[in-house]
């Protein structure tokens, strides 16, 4: 595909269920962001891939959240013993280069609801 | 501590006028402004952006203008179509790659 895709789209988990949410960049893509989305707020940044390295995970708000990108294109976030304030949209976004300013095309995002 | 600030959470504009959409940052580390536009269900789109070393740049029906001694930013969109209405998010950034978005502002455009 020509942009950035997510899977799944909704995902609704109990508390205390681990959760994989996926994220296929652009093909040829250097970076890949994720940002968290609260509702009626902005996106808040996450982590960030430059190829397969993880270079910035500052964003993770506990230790269970964790990120990966083992061959430096699909991205996957694990949140294990969902909690119900990890309930957001997430947003994953790519960019051509690296190391630079770049636009940041995003994905349509995961819903993460935890009941 | 929020960073960028969109003060205003929605605008409602009438077809054919002006839409002007303000943002406000405290860091004086950004250098790359950008305005994504963002329908329901959908991720944010990319509409455009401004580096610090300009003031204005225009794309078409949208101009963005930085002040950077007062730390804002517009967005100006004319005329404004009912397709333009969406929620408008400014972001910004300090060479770290990463983006830092304000709140939003929903538009909405009346016929």
């Amino acid at each position: 595909g020509a942009g950035v895709s997510q899977s799944p789209r909704y995902k609704v988990a109990k508390r205390g269920q681990d959760v994989a949410l996926r994220c296929d960049p652009i093909s040829g893509h250097v970076s890949l962001f994720w940002y968290q989305q609260a509702l009626g707020q902005g996106p808040e940044f996450l982590t960030y891939f430059q190829n397969e390295a993880q270079l910035d995970k500052s964003g993770l708000p506990s230790d269970r959240f964790f990120a990966e990108r083992p061959e430096g294109s699909v991205s996957t976030l694990k949140i294990q013993r969902t909690q119900q304030e990890d309930s957001a949209v997430y947003l994953c976004a790519s960019t051509k280069l690296a190391g630079e300013t770049d636009t940041q095309y995003f994905g349509p995002g995961t819903r993460l609801t935890v009941l | 501590d929020q960073q960028v600030k969109q003060n205003s959470p929605s605008l409602s504009v009438q077809e054919g006028r002006i839409s002007i959409l303000n943002c406000d940052y405290t860091n004086s580390m950004f250098d790359y402004f950008l305005w994504y536009k963002k329908y329901p269900a959908e991720g944010p789109t990319f509409l455009i952006s401004i580096s610090s070393i300009k003031d204005k740049n225009e794309d078409g029906r949208f101009t963005v203008f930085l002040n950077k001694s007062a730390k804002h930013l517009s967005l100006h969109i004319v005329p404004s179509q009912p397709g333009d209405s969406a929620v408008y998010f400014c972001a910004a950034s300090d060479n770290t790659d990463k983006l830092i978005f304000g709140t939003g502002t929903r538009l909405q455009v009346f016929p």
